[in-house]
């Protein structure tokens, strides 16, 4: 079983819809949730980032993390087709010298 | 301004060739990274180093080696490349090593082994 799972979609919606991207993992110890935006031919970039458990808001974007259940989530409200991506979960102890634990990456595609 | 950079973006070559992959973060970071990005876009860690020490060194095959001249500098250099070897390679970057830190990531380099 791997550390942390990610359906790899491709999620399709239209545009204007809510999305919700989700990843869940198996180690208790993770504090710090990440989600990387990549798109087509580029780097990753970090989209959002959250400590421990609870929400966090950034614009149409909506990072909620669950460490009951384990499960960490990612909403676009009002999503554009620019939003179109692959969306990467990460997560990490913070340890020194533990690495990023990284999730397959979904991908979105929001139609016109 | 290009806080990482990567050279060369694309790379063609025929299997068992030695080739190389530069990299140069210009965002005074301690730690740099090499990742392994396969089609299906999973991101694999290959490599880490901090002020120019190995800190993380996944299963890779000893044809990899990577080679720190200082903290803004980690190059990639493959021997003897291999079918299996084509993939996106990204360099990345960050402040700290414990994975707490946000990671910039270079444009890639996509390698195609013939």
């Amino acid at each position: 079983q791997k550390e942390v799972e990610q359906d790899p979609g491709p999620l399709s919606v239209p545009e204007g819809a809510i999305v919700s991207l989700n990843c869940t993992y198996s180690n208790s110890a993770f504090q710090y949730f990440m989600w990387y935006r990549q798109y087509s031919r580029k780097g990753p970039e970090l989209l959002m980032y959250t400590y421990s458990s609870g929400n966090k808001e950034d614009g149409r974007f909506t990072a909620q993390v669950d460490k009951s259940s384990k499960y960490i989530s990612l909403f676009i409200r009002d999503s554009q087709p620019s939003d179109s991506a692959t969306y990467l979960c990460a997560m990490s102890r913070g340890d020194s010298n533990y690495q990023l634990i990284w999730g397959a990456g979904t991908k979105l595609i929001i139609k016109p | 301004d290009t806080a990482v950079s990567q050279t060369p973006k694309y790379l063609v070559t025929q299997m068992g060739n030695d080739k190389s992959i530069k990299c140069e973060q210009n965002l005074g970071h301690d730690t740099m990274y090499w990742y392994k990005q396969d089609s299906k876009k999973f991101l694999k860690i290959m490599f880490s180093y901090n002020n120019k020490e190995l800190i993380i060194n996944e299963t890779v095959p000893n044809r990899f080696s990577p080679k720190s001249p200082d903290k803004a500098h980690l190059n990639l250099h493959i021997n003897s490349l291999e079918l299996g070897d084509s993939a996106v390679y990204f360099c990345a970057s960050s402040w700290g090593q414990g994975g707490a830190d946000t990671q910039y990531f270079g444009p890639g380099t996509r390698l195609t082994v013939l």
